[in-house]
């Protein structure tokens, strides 16, 4: 069964508005969660490593102030699209680690947003 | 030259056969290797998860990675329309990151 619930599923909303996506880990703690953007027929693209309790690390070219990370709790992790744009418009995933470091991760079922 | 290269496909089987997928890497320090597969509109699933060469059978799914080559494979078995997907391949280091590195993902359709 999925271990990483992921909230909304698709999301549509006007240009300039504030987007919360929620990536919880079921049954396990995650220390570790990452996130991810894929373009329509493109591979996943990692944006930012979230660890429960620091700041997120993003990859370069990820704007920190645009995309919004927090990891409050070893359950929870949270990103924010601050003043979306048509051009934010993607498919964001979410994965956590079961586990150690050398273990696998986990995808949440992933969030369709949409700006209009 | 990119990490991992992966053909996109598509790849169009009839039901029954065997379907064989691979990835070349290029990076040696990669030791953890996996295949996910997602459907459209869905996140990734994992299939497989090997450490470092040999091979590894879970039902219908061998995965295998020769590490001599940079060369990793999954082959799926007795193929059935529901396994049409996108399947990933991607690796890691293990490291203190543990980022992985995905490959393109190939599209496999399986026709009744």
């Amino acid at each position: 069964g999925a271990v990483v619930s992921q909230h909304p599923s698709w999301v549509i909303c006007k240009s300039g508005t504030s987007v919360k996506i929620e990536c919880r880990s079921l049954d396990f703690q995650a220390t570790t969660m990452f996130w991810y953007r894929q373009f329509p027929k493109q591979s996943l693209m990692l944006m930012a490593t979230s660890n429960e309790g620091s700041k997120a690390t993003y990859e370069q070219g990820v704007e920190k102030d645009k995309f919004l990370i927090n990891h409050a709790s070893l359950t929870l992790s949270t990103l924010t699209v601050t003043s979306a744009h048509p051009e934010d418009s993607s498919f964001y995933i979410c994965s956590a680690l079961l586990g150690g470091r050398s273990q696998p991760q986990h995808f949440g079922d992933g969030t369709r947003l949409s700006i209009l | 030259q990119k990490e991992v290269e992966q053909d996109p496909g598509p790849l169009s089987v009839p039901e029954g056969a065997i379907v064989s997928l691979n990835c070349t890497y290029s990076n040696s320090a990669f030791q953890y290797f996996m295949w996910y597969r997602q459907y459209s509109r869905k996140g990734p699933e994992l299939l497989m998860y090997t450490y470092s060469s040999g091979n590894k059978e879970d039902g219908r799914f061998t995965a295998q990675v020769d590490k001599s080559s940079k060369y990793i494979s999954l082959f799926i078995r007795d193929s059935q329309p529901s396994d049409s997907a996108t399947y990933l391949c991607a690796m890691s280091g293990g490291g203190a990151t543990n980022k992985l590195i995905f490959g393109t993902g190939t599209l496999l359709a399986v026709q009744p």
